[in-house]
């Protein structure tokens, strides 16, 4: 089946670090959603991308959609403690959304 | 997640016993969409519902689950005869149309958990 595969599974940083994450495709994807799920909640859409090169920014959040329509990133600028949760990108096809498995955020004391 | 509600938020069931969630969409969504979380991975898609008419069940398992969206009231999901593989979160999301560019607003989800 379709899979989207998100690096890094975990990330361990500190308070004002920036972070970044990636996510590829074996298939095209005609746009990319960015997700944050907090404990015992439901995903939130962060950033929608719906064009090729698109560059998008949400506050500290910028994502950008690859040229090959197969990849994306998430950039977190100068991060704060509710940052942590887990990030998901993910694509709609047909009438679905296909998720990835996360991106785990931590942020140390 | 204001607008998509989900009841109950937390579901314990004994083996054999039979679970129903319930999925209220935003006001003004008629499109409704469930999928299942199991710990540490993403969301994976069962099943599309339209007001009385299930549009895409490809991802549901064909035995002892079945989904539904009346013309009144809310979404159910039922799970019959549960098993322990059935425990995760169960997700419920809504939109306004089915289009790619219209985006699915999820509820906080049901954790079922089998005993």
């Amino acid at each position: 089946g379709q899979q989207l595969n998100q690096s890094p599974q975990s990330m361990f940083i500190q308070e004002g670090e920036d972070v970044s994450m990636n996510c590829t495709s074996s298939s095209i994807f005609n746009t990319w959603l960015w997700y944050k799920q907090d404990p015992g909640e439901g995903p939130v859409l962060l950033i929608a991308l719906y064009k090729a090169g698109e560059l998008t920014s949400n506050g500290r959040l910028t994502a950008q959609f690859g040229i090959t329509r197969k990849d994306s990133f998430l950039n977190i600028s100068a991060s704060i403690p509710s940052d942590v949760g887990i990030y998901f990108c993910a694509g709609p096809r047909d009438d679905k959304i296909i998720f990835g498995k996360g991106t785990r955020l931590h942020i140390l004391p | 997640n204001a607008g998509v509600m989900q009841n109950p938020r937390h579901l314990v069931r004994r083996r054999g016993q039979e679970a129903r969630l319930r999925c209220s969409p935003m006001k003004g969504h008629s499109h409704v969409y469930w999928y299942r979380q199991l710990p540490e991975e993403g969301l994976k898609f069962m099943v599309y519902l339209q007001k009385e008419n299930i549009i895409d069940e490809s991802g549901m398992p064909k035995e002892r689950f079945s989904a539904e969206f009346p013309k009144e009231g809310p979404s159910i999901l039922r799970i019959q005869q549960v098993v322990r593989g059935d425990s995760a979160a169960y997700f419920c999301a809504s939109s306004v149309t089915a289009s790619s560019n219209q985006p699915q607003h999820f509820g906080d989800g049901t954790r079922l958990s089998i005993l």
